[in-house]
């Protein structure tokens, strides 16, 4: 698959737990977007890599952190977890970091804590 | 500030029935909007931008400055249109970056 890529799927955790969600994006794309969709927010951004750079920093909690490793995938890592961040975790890629590409977006993660 | 408003929830019409989605931005700038459709069981993807001016699936969008709106409309729905859609701007953030502020999107059901 050439497309976004994101795993796990599903993850079931208890709060004050730590996660970490992975994401892999188009071939070639170098720049890397997180989103959380709950059902009150909608989609909300949370932060953007682009070439392993930190690019723009959205609606993200300071419990919540991101990198993007020299092979360009993308990691965000979720700690101190709390009842509300059970969300679906969407990242998704662009070529380039700098004009209005279309997003591609990965099948997303979905997030409970119980 | 950057803020899409897509004031219905829920959206049902009959096949064959003119359909249109409501989308209405609040941007300082020059905004690039899009629509991006989620159908059941498949990721989001992008249906259409203002700036292509090209209709997609039968749906086209205009851009009204004026009104700051960006309406998404299809003359003639199919029961395939089903999905929940999704108006979005980009607009300059930080560093040049095009984040995307989706608005909470609207779910289309076409009736048989």
């Amino acid at each position: 698959d050439s497309g976004v890529t994101q795993t796990p799927k599903h993850l079931i955790t208890a709060t004050g737990q730590r996660v970490t969600l992975r994401c892999s994006p188009r071939s070639g794309d170098l720049s890397v977007y997180w989103y959380q969709q709950s059902l009150d927010q909608g989609l909300q951004f949370l932060i953007q890599y682009y070439n392993g750079e930190e690019r723009a920093k959205g609606n993200i909690l300071e419990r919540f952190s991101a990198q993007q490793f020299p092979d360009l995938h993308s990691e965000l890592n979720l700690s101190s977890l709390e009842l509300g961040d059970s969300a679906l975790y969407f990242c998704a890629s662009t070529l380039s970091g700098t004009s209005y590409n279309e997003q591609f977006f990965g099948p997303g993660t979905r997030l409970t804590v119980l | 500030a950057q803020r899409v408003t897509q004031p219905e929830k829920l959206l049902s019409v009959f096949k064959g029935a003119p359909v249109e989605l409501k989308c209405n931005y609040s941007y300082s700038g020059s905004p690039e909007l899009f629509w991006y459709v989620q159908y059941s069981r498949q990721r989001l993807q992008l249906l259409l931008r203002h700036i292509s001016r090209e209709s997609i699936k039968g749906f086209t969008a205009d851009l009204n400055k004026g009104e700051t709106s960006f309406h998404l409309k299809k003359p003639f729905a199919q029961e395939e249109d089903s999905a929940m859609y999704y108006c979005a701007l980009s607009g300059e953030g930080q560093g040049g970056s095009e984040k995307l502020v989706f608005g909470k999107g609207t779910k289309l059901t076409v009736n048989p």
